[in-house]
């Protein structure tokens, strides 16, 4: 029944060597978002994918770029992870194309620790 | 722009007391959503419920309860005989449009003891 599935649930990597997160979904959903959430801290969006069209919130680093190589996957890449950059990685997918709104499900996210 | 204030940091209760989290929102948009999400210890956001802005009716579930009051911008969130396994982060959240992404309060964080 899984509908949001991220992989691996904990990642550690150094100081600047690249990881990527990926996350998958069955729900068939059209919009995938990247949120990073630091300790004791509310989720922060950092992009979100509309089908193919990406869309990036002006203070996300460039050192955080995103792939949706097809509507089931979306791959976060860190480039150049720094200690700042340890944080859990949540993907959330939604469905848009309907008057009636519909949530966004979250999947249960990345832990992510640069040393 | 779009604003979700959760004054209360950390609550503690006592099991089977009632808790109520509070959540204050700012939007120019008379068109929006509120939603409450539970963060448990192993991270997952676990949805709760959605309200749209046209819709001021309060709705239960079970122990929880909602009250979405638009004069006062609030919608907050009330746990009846609260137990252990509510304890979590809990973070109210705002959204614009149907496709616009969450904006989040910063999150409660409840504890319930046995």
């Amino acid at each position: 029944d899984a509908m949001v599935i991220q992989n691996p649930r904990y990642q550690v990597t150094q100081f600047g060597k690249p990881v990527t997160l990926s996350c998958s979904q069955t729900l068939n959903h059209n919009v995938m978002y990247w949120y990073q959430q630091k300790s004791s801290q509310a989720p922060k969006l950092l992009f979100h994918y509309y089908d193919k069209d990406f869309n990036n919130e002006a203070d996300t680093p460039d050192n955080f770029q995103s792939r949706r190589p097809n509507t089931s996957f979306c791959f976060l890449d860190i480039r150049s992870p720094g200690l700042g950059d340890t944080a859990m990685y949540l993907c959330a997918t939604s469905r848009s194309g309907t008057l009636r709104f519909v949530e966004q499900y979250f999947g249960p996210g990345t832990r992510l620790t640069v040393t | 722009a779009q604003k979700v204030t959760q004054a209360q940091t950390e609550i503690s209760v006592v099991e089977k007391e009632d808790v109520t989290l509070d959540c204050v929102y700012e939007t120019r948009d008379t068109t929006y959503y509120l939603f409450w999400y539970k963060q448990p210890p192993s991270g997952e956001l676990v949805f709760l419920i959605r309200r749209n802005s046209f819709d001021e009716q309060n709705e239960i579930s079970g122990r929880y309860s909602w009250n979405f009051q638009k004069s006062t911008s609030s919608f907050n969130f009330t746990i009846t005989a609260s137990q252990v396994v509510d304890s979590a982060v809990y973070f109210c959240a705002l959204s614009v449009s149907g496709n616009t992404p969450l904006v989040f309060g910063k999150g409660t964080r409840l504890s319930v003891i046995a």
